[in-house]
């Protein structure tokens, strides 16, 4: 099956640093991929939706000047968290979603953040 | 907007037995996917079934089957057999179409007692 790599899988950095997570689809071209947020026993939600080549699209409340996304080629796409504080420690989740008739929805497995 | 409903934050089964797990959502589309997601300890998020909302015969997965009430907009999640590896949250998921994303219920603790 479709595999989409996520990494790091963790990360801990200092209040007011950048942090890039990415996510790769190794064997499909993804032409969508969506950035999740899971807080610890909750859901997850949406946090944008990029679609390759285009600006990301973001939620109601997700601030896009401090959660960068980037989807410059079919299989790749980045979530930077800039100027990282406590309250964005996280899980954050990305997944990737085929481009045919048949589409499916492939996840990451995941990326917690810890900013201290 | 869709939402999508799970009533249950937890739920307890004695290993070999069969549970429920329910799910309602709410949409005014006609065509659309629902799915049950598996999130187990290590949080990889697992397809475990996927329904299409034109489709009116239940899915089957193995152990895994749903109850589709596309009037009652109800799509509960049955679980046979249980196993300790059963042990996860699942979530329930609702998705208008192609490309869209998916919307995801509160989710439900699964238990499974040996």
């Amino acid at each position: 099956g479709a595999v989409v790599s996520q990494h790091p899988s963790w990360v801990i950095c200092k209040s007011g640093t950048s942090v890039k997570i990415e996510c790769r689809s190794l064997d499909f071209q993804a032409t969508t991929m969506f950035w999740y947020r899971q807080f610890p026993k909750q859901s997850l939600m949406l946090m944008a939706t990029s679609n390759e080549g285009s600006k990301a699209t973001y939620e109601q409340g997700v601030e896009k000047d401090k959660f960068l996304i980037n989807h410059a080629s079919l299989t790749l796409s980045t979530l930077t968290v800039t100027s990282a504080h406590p309250e964005d420690s996280s899980f954050y989740i990305c997944s990737a979603s085929t481009q045919s008739t048949n589409e499916k929805l492939f996840f990451g497995s995941g990326t917690q953040l810890s900013v201290l | 907007a869709q939402t999508v409903t799970q009533s249950q934050p937890e739920m307890s089964v004695q290993e070999a037995e069969t549970v429920t797990l329910s799910c309602t959502y709410d949409t005014s589309e006609s065509d659309y996917y629902l799915f049950w997601y598996k999130q187990p300890p290590s949080r990889q998020m697992i397809l475990v079934i996927r329904q299409e909302a034109y489709k009116q015969q239940n899915a089957t997965e193995n152990r895994f089957s749903v109850n589709f009430q596309k009037a009652a907009k109800s799509f509960s999640l049955k679980i046979s057999d249980s196993q300790l590896g059963d042990a996860a949250m699942y979530f329930c998921a609702y998705r208008r179409g192609y490309g869209n994303k998916l919307v995801f219920g509160a989710g439900t603790i699964l238990r499974v007692k040996s």
